[in-house]
């Protein structure tokens, strides 16, 4: 019964490569971001969307493209991978974007470009 | 300056210790204050919101002083399961639910 779920879990990939990371809330949410996690534990936010629309797109390279087909789902696309790209990257979601409002994260997805 | 800064660590402590997590944030304007937890190779989940009165859940007590751009977290009688990085978490300016992510302090109780 996951509340944020991403798929897949694990992924390695030579560079060069087009992969796709997958998201899904079963909340009921309005918003949902992506979060990239580096070598250094740091967690920065990449994208937001509320309602199938993009509120945030923080300094991130253009070969990161997210897609929201609806409210429960941001999908995150990211074309010709490079060795800096290896991370964990995580999805979330909140009720609103308003203030004091809950993040809640899917399990990550540990990126591996060889 | 990053924008929420905390010591890494880590923090060896024995069981039933109390022990006391620090941060400071650089955005005056920030509205909002979380901790969150991550325990290895999982995803961070909140611990509790940190108001400005300080409030306190259980073992757990969070305050948030303002003019210093300060927050902090105190454990009490800590438990081998407290073991984790705790994430101090301040959102942006503007209403966008963009959650800025302190490096995280990590702990480990021992019995």
């Amino acid at each position: 019964d996951t509340a944020v779920s991403q798929t897949p879990k694990y992924l390695v990939t030579q560079m060069g490569n087009d992969k796709s990371i997958k998201c899904e809330q079963n909340l009921g949410h309005d918003t949902m971001y992506w979060y990239k996690q580096d070598s250094k534990k740091f967690l920065k936010i990449m994208f937001s969307y509320n309602n199938k629309e993009l509120i945030i797109n923080e300094t991130v390279p253009n070969r990161f493209s997210p897609k929201s087909p609806d409210k429960a789902h941001l999908n995150l696309h990211i074309n010709s991978l490079e060795l800096g790209d290896s991370a964990v990257y995580f999805c979330a979601s909140s009720q609103d974007p308003g203030l004091n409002t809950e993040a809640f994260f899917g399990q990550g997805t540990r990126l591996t470009v060889v | 300056r990053k924008e929420v800064e905390q010591d890494p660590g880590p923090f060896n402590v024995p069981e039933g210790a109390t022990v006391a997590f620090n941060c400071t944030y650089s955005n005056s304007a920030s509205q909002s204050f979380f901790w969150y937890r991550q325990d290895c190779r999982k995803e961070p989940k909140l611990l509790m919101s940190v108001y400005s009165s300080g409030n306190e859940d259980g073992r757990f007590t969070a305050q948030l002083n303002r003019a210093s751009q300060y927050i902090s977290l105190l454990i009490r009688d800590s438990k081998l399961s407290d073991s984790a990085t705790y994430l101090c978490v301040v959102t942006g300016s503007s209403n966008t639910g963009k959650l800025i992510f302190g490096q995280g302090t990590t702990l480990q109780v021992k019995p």
